[in-house]
Order: structure tokens, then C-alpha cells, then sequence
């Protein structure tokens, strides 16, 4: 498995600002990933975090609004960009540490006023 | 289109009563089914993954089974502490992305 950390654990936040958060492995990965889940919804992939390259966006999902760096094999920020309401969510960075395995961070509790 | 169904939304159960969870999914060309349990304020924890149909996972009380329409996870005689949201997910041939269902929010009373 790895340990998998993230900044901040929750932030309130204004209309209008950014936040970005920070996703720390304990080993080197290939691949990281970075999930939203809505008040009272499932998980839903936002993109994957490439070293070295730009990340690869699901539909619906998109650079401007959640821009992704991944500097390194063991961390990934995401920024959530002109916040409104409606980006009030937790989010969630996830490794592949063993192939086909998914691992989880604790997830970054956003909500915007 | 791809999809993961999940039931019952919830369940509460009395401690020691078993019970399975089911996970139906729609998907062409399936990489691999996983279970996760998922605590309130938490990150979902990885329970198993299953690759094919007739395969069987085990861990403590709870046993993962897969046929080729949908998944179940049988907890036998649960404890308070097995209190969760158990989350099933789908994986397909051609992509990393990990498609979930909405969860079944299990409860145990003592």
C-alpha cells in the first residue's frame, strides 16, 4: 500500500478565490489521480496527474477551472480556480502503488460561501 | 453507457446478523471490480479487487464474489465496528479511471 497525505484536511473558502491542495506519497508512483465527491454523491474522477506532461482530464473537467502540477514521482497539487458554491466538495488524490490498485489520500473538505 | 448500481442505499443491521451488499454493473470490457469501505471525514480504504467471474476474496468478516453482471459483498456475523459506507467500483480494459456506484451506508447495532 503507501501512505498518502494531503494540505489542507478543510478550508472555507469566499466566491471568487482559489485553493489549491496538496497531495504527498510516502514512494514513488507512476500514476496519481485526483477525485471529487459531492455532498451525498459517489466519487468522480477528475484527472489524471502526469509527471513530466500535462494532466489528462475527464469530460466535464477542465485546465482552466482545476489546474494540475505533478513535479515529481511522490506529489501533485490541485488548484480549484474561481470558486463558486457548487465547487463545495471534498477532494481526493488517489496513487496506483501496486498495478490495478487504487489507494486513497483523507481527502480535502472544501467549502465555498 | 457505463454504469454501477449499487443497493441497498442503506442498511441497518443488528450485531451478528449477516447480510450481503450488491453491486450491479454495466461496462464493456471489465479490468477489474474493487470494493472500498469508506469512513465519514475519511478516504475510502481499499478492501478488494476481483478480476473475474466465480472469484471469491476473503477478509475477516466480509467475502467479495463476482459473476459477469454483478458483484456481492457477504458480511458474516458484523460488528459495530463495520459500521461504513462500502463503495464498489469498476475498472475497464482501456482506462484507469475508476467508475463508482453511490455506496450502500451499512449500520450495526450492538
Amino acid at each position: 500500500s503507501a501512505v498518502i497525505s494531503q494540505k489542507p484536511s478543510r478550508d472555507i473558502c469566499q466566491r471568487g478565490t482559489s485553493l489549491t491542495i496538496q497531495c504527498q506519497v510516502d514512494s514513488q508512483v507512476t500514476m496519481m489521480f485526483w477525485y471529487r465527491q459531492q455532498p451525498g454523491q459517489s466519487l468522480t474522477l477528475i484527472a489524471t496527474a502526469n509527471q513530466g506532461s500535462e494532466a489528462t482530464y475527464e469530460s466535464g473537467f477542465v485546465i482552466d477551472k482545476f489546474p494540475i502540477s505533478r513535479p515529481n514521482l511522490t506529489f501533485s497539487t490541485l488548484t480549484v480556480s474561481n470558486m463558486s458554491p457548487e465547487d463545495s466538495s471534498i477532494y481526493l488524490c488517489s496513487v496506483e502503488a501496486i498495478p490495478d490498485t487504487q489507494y486513497f489520500g483523507p481527502g480535502t473538505r472544501l467549502t465555498v460561501l | 453507457e457505463d454504469q454501477v448500481t449499487q443497493s441497498p442505499e442503506a442498511l441497518r443491521l443488528q450485531e451478528g446478523e449477516s447480510s450481503s451488499l450488491n453491486c450491479s454493473y454495466t461496462v464493456s470490457g471489465l479490468r477489474g471490480l474493487f470494493w472500498y469501505r469508506q469512513d465519514p471525514g475519511k478516504g475510502p480504504e481499499f478492501l478488494f479487487t476481483l478480476y473475474s467471474a466465480g472469484e471469491e476474496k476473503e477478509k475477516e468478516r466480509l467475502k467479495a464474489t463476482l459473476t459477469k453482471k454483478e458483484s456481492f459483498l457477504h458480511i458474516t456475523a458484523p460488528k459495530p465496528e463495520d459500521s461504513a459506507t462500502y463503495l464498489c467500483a469498476v475498472q475497464k480494459d482501456s482506462s484507469y479511471k475508476l467508475i463508482f456506484g453511490s455506496g450502500t451506508r451499512l449500520l450495526v447495532r450492538p
